[in-house]
């Protein structure tokens, strides 16, 4: 399987846990993604990397999450001391740059996570 | 600022009849990229078709077709003849151009195709 995959793909926590999820983007696609999505809500995005530079982030990406792509490969976002609020799907993306931004962005089959 | 509405919270049809979907953008980009994605109820996002701001030229794929109309701002996805496989939320998408990678997501169609 050559698409984008993540894992864990369900996590549930204790509250003030921290979780760490993984993604592995398709090969050779040099941008990354990671969105969050709730029940009844279109994917909200929370950062994106170019190879190994993280060029954006939301607001929404509170201290308490943090995401890396230390060598421009698989990438990984960790929530610290989780709480109720973060219990959603995360999902991860990855597109082929070639300097054109309106190359389609593939996505993995996401992470619930579930904070009890 | 970037904005996807698609005012169809839930549609339900039988087998074998057509359905639209309505998405309706809004930019202030003159270049600018829509996408529409399929989310069945495994999760994973499927995309279905990317539409330059550039080319207003409809399209067809099998059993679905893309309405893309600039002047109404809209990108509108129609099914024929419907199947069961169809059942999953439906979302839109907006990309501007420049540095700006992420994509704007309308609320999703949950579409019910029943046999």
């Amino acid at each position: 399987d050559t698409g984008v995959s993540q894992d864990p793909r369900h996590k549930i926590t204790k509250r003030g846990q921290n979780v760490t999820f993984r993604c592995d983007p398709i090969s050779e696609h040099n941008r990354l993604y990671w969105y969050r999505q709730t029940l009844g809500q279109g994917p909200e995005f929370l950062t994106y990397f170019q190879n190994e530079a993280q060029l954006e982030k939301s607001r929404l990406l509170s201290d308490r999450f943090s995401a890396e792509r230390p060598k421009g490969s698989f990438s990984t976002l960790e929530i610290q001391r989780t709480e109720q609020g973060d219990s959603a799907m995360y999902l991860c993306a990855s597109s082929v740059g070639t300097g054109a931004p309106g190359t389609e962005a593939f996505f993995g089959q996401g992470t619930r996570l579930t904070v009890v | 600022a970037q904005k996807v509405t698609q005012a169809q919270t839930e549609i339900s049809v039988v087998e074998k009849e057509d359905v639209t979907l309505d998405c309706v953008y809004e930019t202030r980009d003159t270049t600018y990229y829509l996408f529409w994605y399929k989310q069945p109820p495994s999760g994973e996002l499927v995309f279905l078709i990317r539409r330059n701001s550039f080319d207003e030229q409809n399209e067809i794929s099998g059993r679905y077709s893309w309405n893309f109309q600039k002047s109404t701002s809209s990108f509108n996805f129609t099914i024929t003849a419907s199947q069961v496989v169809d059942s999953a939320v439906y979302f839109c998408a907006l990309r501007g151009a420049g540095n700006n990678r992420k994509l704007i997501w309308g609320l999703g169609t949950s579409l019910a195709v029943n046999p």
